[in-house]
């Protein structure tokens, strides 16, 4: 498997421009987390699904962010208008709820990361 | 909900030495803490982790302790190598039907050769 997969790996972009973040999950796996990681704030969990149903999202900051998963293999997370506080790394990570051999039981394995600079 | 301390933010040590992270955890619910390494514009990735039916954990260099009365927890490396430098992550989380993980601030170890 290549792992969780996220694109782009960078984004800059001008305030107030729509910034759309991807990933694709780990095939199998039945969660997927957002978080948002800033020197300032460290690593925040913004919102998880679980069977692609958005299950928590208490973490996403205010009502530009958005985020989808309309099949198992994919999500978006979507921030319309843009602001520079929103300068960020984004990642996606995956968890299975079912039994690993080869890993810890628990381990969320995360994406590769967007590094989003908002001008 | 959850609030995880970690300390220390920045740990520099000499090749060879221990190095030792402590975190605190809030909520008495918790009962699964994972530590995450993430190596400069890398990916977390974990490196160990305990669940709370146990106290202490082992594998190979690295080994993790964790005291529930107390609600703290602690990563130990012995014999630090330059590779270990890197940031460091405890997180905690409920388990069961809730798998939010939340993070303490991390920490950098910084190896001396």
């Amino acid at each position: 498997d290549a792992g969780v997969i996220q694109s782009p790996r960078h984004e800059v972009t001008e305030m107030g421009q729509e910034v759309t973040l991807r990933c694709k999950p780990i095939s199998g796996h039945d969660y997927l987390f957002w978080y948002r990681q800033t020197m300032m704030r460290g690593l925040e969990l913004l919102i998880y699904f679980n069977n692609n149903v958005p299950i928590d999202d208490s973490g996403m900051p205010e009502d530009r962010f958005s985020a989808k998963m309309p099949n198992a293999s994919f999500s978006t997370l979507k921030i319309q208008p843009s602001e520079p506080r929103d300068s960020a790394v984004y990642f996606c990570a995956s968890w299975t709820s079912g039994r690993s051999k080869t890993s810890s039981y628990n381990e969320q394995f995360f994406g590769p990361g967007t590094r989003l600079t908002v001008l | 909900g959850e609030n995880v301390e970690q300390h220390p933010s920045t740990l520099s040590v000499q090749e060879g030495d221990s190095a030792v992270i402590k975190c605190t955890y809030s909520d008495s619910a918790s009962n699964y803490f994972p530590w995450y390494k993430q190596e400069l514009g890398k990916r977390p990735q974990l490196i160990i982790d305990i669940r709370s039916n146990v106290g202490e954990k082992k594998d190979q260099r690295i080994a993790v302790t964790l005291n529930k009365t107390a609600k703290h927890f602690s990563l130990h490396i012995t014999e630090t190598q330059p590779e270990d430098s890197a940031v460091y992550f405890c997180a905690a989380s409920r388990g069961g039907s809730n798998y939010k993980l939340t993070f303490g601030k991390g920490t950098l170890l910084t190896v001396n050769p």
